[in-house]
C-alpha cells in the first residue's frame, strides 16, 4: 500500500496563477483532509470531507476549493494564488478509527 | 472555541534522561487529545490518543502521554530518551462538539543530544 500521496511535491506559482494539488489514499478510507503548516503555527486545517461527496470548511478555507472526486482522491485547487498561501499543504485520510489520521508526504508551494 | 497551547518551542534532553514535552488545551465539550510525530521533510506519524477511559495512554516507540482534566494538559512522556527521537512533535485537540475539526499545536521541537 502506498497509503497517502500527494502531487507534485513542490511548486513555485506567481502572484494570481491557479493550481490544483492531488491527493490520493489506498486505504478505503472515508474522510479526507488539507492542512497548511507554516512555522511556528503547526498546522491549520482548510477543509475536510468525511464522505464521498460532502466537503465542510476548517479553520483557513478563504483563497481555497475542494473537490472530493471519489472515495481515493481529494484536491485542493488555489484559483489565484497569493504570496500569502506560501505554505507546506499535507492530505490526510482516516478510516473507521476516525481519530487516527495517516499523511501524505506534503507538498512545498511558493508563490512569488 | 478549541485551541492547543505547546508552552515550548524547544526541548533539550541528553539521551538516556526522561523526556517531556508539554500540551495543554481548551474545549468547550469532551475533548480527544492526540500527538503526532514530523521528522524532516516528511508528513506527520500518529504516535498515541486519549479518547475515553485510562488517563495514561501508551503509544508508539515507548512514548506515553497523561491526560489531566483538571489542568486541562495532556503532557508527552518517554522514560529514556533516545536521539532517534529528535523531531517536531504536535499536539492536537478534537472538540466533540466541532465534527471533524483537529486544532493542532505549533509544535515542540526536541533535541536528544549525545
Amino acid at each position: 500500500n502506498a497509503g497517502v500521496t500527494q502531487t507534485p511535491k513542490f511548486q513555485v506559482l506567481k502572484t494570481g496563477q491557479s493550481m490544483t494539488l492531488q491527493c490520493a489514499q489506498d486505504m478505503n478510507h472515508n474522510s479526507m483532509y488539507w492542512y497548511r503548516q507554516d512555522p511556528g503555527m503547526g498546522l491549520r486545517l482548510i477543509y475536510y470531507s468525511a464522505s464521498e461527496g460532502t466537503t465542510d470548511k476548517g479553520e483557513v478555507p478563504n483563497g481555497y476549493n475542494v473537490s472530493r472526486l471519489n472515495k481515493r482522491e481529494f484536491s485542493l485547487r488555489l484559483e489565484s494564488a497569493a504570496p500569502s498561501q506560501t505554505s507546506v499543504y499535507f492530505c490526510a485520510s482516516s478510516g473507521r478509527d476516525v481519530f487516527l489520521q495517516y499523511f501524505g508526504p506534503g507538498t512545498r508551494l511558493t508563490v512569488t | 472555541a478549541q485551541s492547543v497551547a505547546q508552552p515550548e518551542d524547544q526541548v533539550n534532553v541528553a539521551e538516556g534522561n526522561p523526556l517531556t514535552v508539554k500540551c495543554t488545551y481548551s474545549v468547550s465539550g469532551n475533548p480527544y487529545l492526540f500527538w503526532y510525530v514530523q521528522y524532516p521533510n516528511r508528513g506527520l506519524q500518529f504516535l498515541l490518543k486519549y479518547i475515553t477511559g485510562d488517563n495514561l495512554v501508551k503509544g508508539s516507540y515507548g512514548f506515553e502521554a497523561e491526560f489531566n482534566k483538571s489542568q486541562t494538559s495532556f503532557h508527552l512522556k518517554k522514560p529514556s530518551a533516545l536521539v532517534s527521537d529528535s523531531a517536531l512533535y504536535f499536539c492536537a485537540v478534537r472538540d466533540d462538539n466541532y465534527g471533524q475539526n483537529f486544532v493542532f499545536g505549533p509544535g515542540t521541537r526536541l533535541s536528544v543530544l549525545p
